[in-house]
């Protein structure tokens, strides 16, 4: 897996977008990243992944940049239901490297 | 509701006792994974699943033992645990072992005594 680096934690006031940065200037050219988040006392839930375009899906947007060496996961409109610890990782899809998980960002969503 | 369950939620257990968690997915997936989440640690994948084939056993202690009877049910049993076995243990799915977009069950929290 490529090493990941975040911040450990971040606020975001609700109905704003949180803007969660995410550091991996090791990855090579097969490896995604993939987004994960993990509310309180539940399991992880994956939220979505990238190679190189932007993406975006029903929960979120993934902004990478053109270098690969950074992305932006973006809630555009948080909840108080968002806040939760969101893992980034980055990984192989399609051949197997398993899933490794680090600490994370740490999102708090203020009323 | 993620098409994982576990039971039980909670387990509390001597270092004596045998239990076994389950684990069932709903999704029609072919892989699944057991994983444990101790306190202020990241995540530490123990097995994996294929097709009732382990394909992954990351170096767990044998008072562990995974049970894949096919691919909808993951069982992993408990003997002679210690204290520091107290965890969150997580079990997870996806369609096949190479797809890293797991489904994850609510996890059963141990406390082992």
């Amino acid at each position: 897996d490529a090493k990941t680096t975040q911040p450990p934690s971040m606020d975001c006031a609700e109905g704003r977008a949180a803007n969660l940065p995410c550091n991996h200037s090791t990855i090579s050219g097969n490896e995604y990243v993939y987004w994960y988040r993990q509310i309180h006392s539940q399991g992880p839930q994956y939220i979505i992944h990238g190679l190189k375009n932007n993406e975006t899906n029903e929960m979120a947007s993934l902004i990478i940049t053109e270098d690969r060496k950074s992305s932006t996961l973006i809630l555009p409109h948080a909840t108080l239901r968002d806040t939760a610890v969101y893992y980034c990782i980055g990984t192989t899809a399609g051949g197997y490297q398993k899933v490794t998980f680090g600490i994370g960002t740490k999102l708090q969503v203020i009323p | 509701e993620t098409g994982v369950t576990q039971t039980p939620r909670h387990l509390v257990m001597g270092m004596t006792n045998k239990k076994s968690l389950k684990c069932e997915q709903h999704l029609g997936h072919n892989a699944m994974y057991w994983y444990k989440q101790s306190a202020k640690k990241p995540l530490e994948l123990m097995f994996v699943y294929s097709l009732e084939e382990r394909v992954e056993n990351n170096s767990v202690p044998s008072r562990f033992s995974p049970e894949c009877p096919n691919s909808s049910h993951l069982f992993l049993h408990l003997h002679t645990l210690q204290p520091e076995d107290s965890a969150l243990y997580l079990c997870a799915s996806s369609q096949e072992w190479w797809d890293n977009e797991q489904f994850f069950g609510p996890g059963t929290r141990l406390t082992v005594l």
